[in-house]
């Protein structure tokens, strides 16, 4: 089993809907992270977490949320998915701040 | 504010060539750390390289190796004898301190037989 599991991992919705991607990690990693990542401009944060009470924004969190229901898990909701949130969506966990991040092997979002 | 940049949007290699990839970022802080990932057709994420900036020797993995100048503020990955398997997206990263990893918008790298 992969150390960090994203489902789905490929997902249609349209304009209007609520979806939620999900993040599970079997690394024992207090960091999570959520990515989205757009074609000519990399990665930009949405959420991170260092701990199950911790949640902060990241650059770009407008019209979207995250709920850290455990140490292994981690989930970004669209409340009312839009077109340009079309994407390509990431998680990703860490150990300390001094490593870098292992990566899900990504959610494809395509809102219609 | 941490900047990224990578100027190469797409290379191309020849198999067995070596090809550098560049990448320069933008910072006041004096510890950082810096990251090369690789991102095949499959879209995983792949962790290449990892260079501190404290560490003035350069950092190396296999064919992976970096050229890492810091007056300059810049991180290059020099890929020697490329292989088929390299064709790939590779990023930048960039963090300092306890911050988050900032991405470039990535430079695709294509390895011709």
């Amino acid at each position: 089993d992969a150390d960090v599991t994203q489902t789905p991992r490929n997902r249609i919705t349209k304009t209007g809907k609520r979806i939620m991607l999900e993040c599970s990690q079997t690394k024992g990693h207090d960091r999570m992270y959520w990515y989205r990542q757009d074609p000519g401009l990399g990665l930009r944060l949405i959420y991170y977490s260092f701990d199950v009470k911790d949640i902060n924004k990241g650059e770009i969190s407008d019209g979207y949320s995250v709920s850290r229901q455990a140490q292994a898990k981690f989930s970004l909701s669209l409340e009312s998915a839009i077109p340009n949130q079309t994407a390509l969506y990431f998680c990703a966990t860490q150990p300390t701040a001094n490593y870098g991040y292992t990566f899900g092997s990504g959610t494809r979002l395509t809102v219609v | 504010a941490q900047t990224v940049t990578q100027s190469q949007p797409e290379m191309s290699v020849q198999e067995a060539e070596t090809v550098t990839l560049s990448c320069t970022y933008d910072t006041s802080e004096s510890n950082y750390y810096l990251f090369w990932y690789k991102q095949p057709p499959s879209r995983q994420m792949i962790l290449v390289i990892r260079q501190e900036a404290y560490k003035q020797q350069n950092a190396t993995e296999n064919r992976f190796s970096v050229n890492f100048q810091k007056a300059a503020k810049s991180f290059s990955l020099k890929i020697s004898d490329s292989q088929l398997g390299d064709t790939a997206m590779y990023f930048c990263a960039f963090r300092t301190g306890a911050n988050n990893l900032f991405f470039g918008t990535g430079t695709r790298l294509t390895v011709i037989p």
